[in-house]
């Protein structure tokens, strides 16, 4: 079974500042995808970022970048500029790309981000 | 085009009776899926459907949980004789298919509070 592990509840940023999330999981799979998701108060889980683990390259969306280190097990979360519409919690989730129940994310707890104006 | 939508958003209930929890999915998403967060947790998987039957669903937590997709698009996810437990928000996703490189899109929730 896979774990997903985000170690800070909560964080805060100043508006325009830079910020990082961590996030290590924990599974046997070679073939698998990893994302963070954005959930608002309005509850609405929004994409924000996806990492397919064959890939080497690090994925960046905008002001959204990550850092994805296979062999540590470990996928932080960059966010450039911040801006007062990021306040939000932040989920890392997990899923199997290939085999049996390659259609289940798992989640980590959320990092609660402020960000301050 | 529309998300998936979720009816109703708010649902306050006695512990011992009877709710149905509806989810629209995007149109022509064969992958509907129902997951359950808890205060200050992350989401957690439920129950899958591809097209009209229910591929895996491991995650629900006890019989007196039971989901349906009759026609493939809307599900209903049902709750018998409700325990305080059971409060939580309760997410639907859909995706083109069943496979982990399709995005997962989620619906806003139904927020079930059981008194």
């Amino acid at each position: 079974a896979q774990t997903v592990t985000q170690s800070q509840p909560e964080m805060s940023v100043q508006e325009a500042e830079t910020v990082t999330l961590s996030c290590t999981y924990d599974t046997s799979e070679s073939n698998y995808y990893l994302f963070w998701y954005k959930q608002p108060p309005s509850r609405q889980m929004i994409l924000v970022i996806r990492q397919e683990a064959y890939k080497q390259q690090n994925a960046t969306e905008n002001r959204f970048s990550v850092n994805f280190q296979k062999a540590a097990k470990s996928f932080s979360l960059k966010i450039s500029d911040s801006q007062l519409g990021d306040t939000a919690m932040y989920f890392c989730a997990f899923i199997k790309n290939s085999g049996g129940s390659n259609y289940k994310l798992t989640f980590g707890k959320g990092t609660l981000l402020t960000v301050n104006p | 085009g529309a998300g998936v939508s979720q009816t109703p958003s708010n649902k306050v209930t006695e512990k011992g009776k009877y709710v149905e929890l509806r989810c629209d999915p995007i149109s022509g998403h064969t992958a509907l899926y129902w997951y359950r967060q808890s205060l200050g947790q992350g989401p957690e998987f439920l129950i899958y459907f591809q097209g009209t039957g229910a591929a895996d669903d491991s995650g629900l937590p006890n019989d007196r949980f039971f989901a349906v997709r009759p026609e493939g698009s809307v599900s209903t996810l049902k709750i018998q004789r409700t325990e305080r437990g059971d409060s939580a928000v309760y997410l639907c996703a859909s995706s083109r298919g069943g496979a982990g490189r399709n995005e997962q899109f989620f619906g806003p929730g139904t927020r079930l509070t059981v008194l």
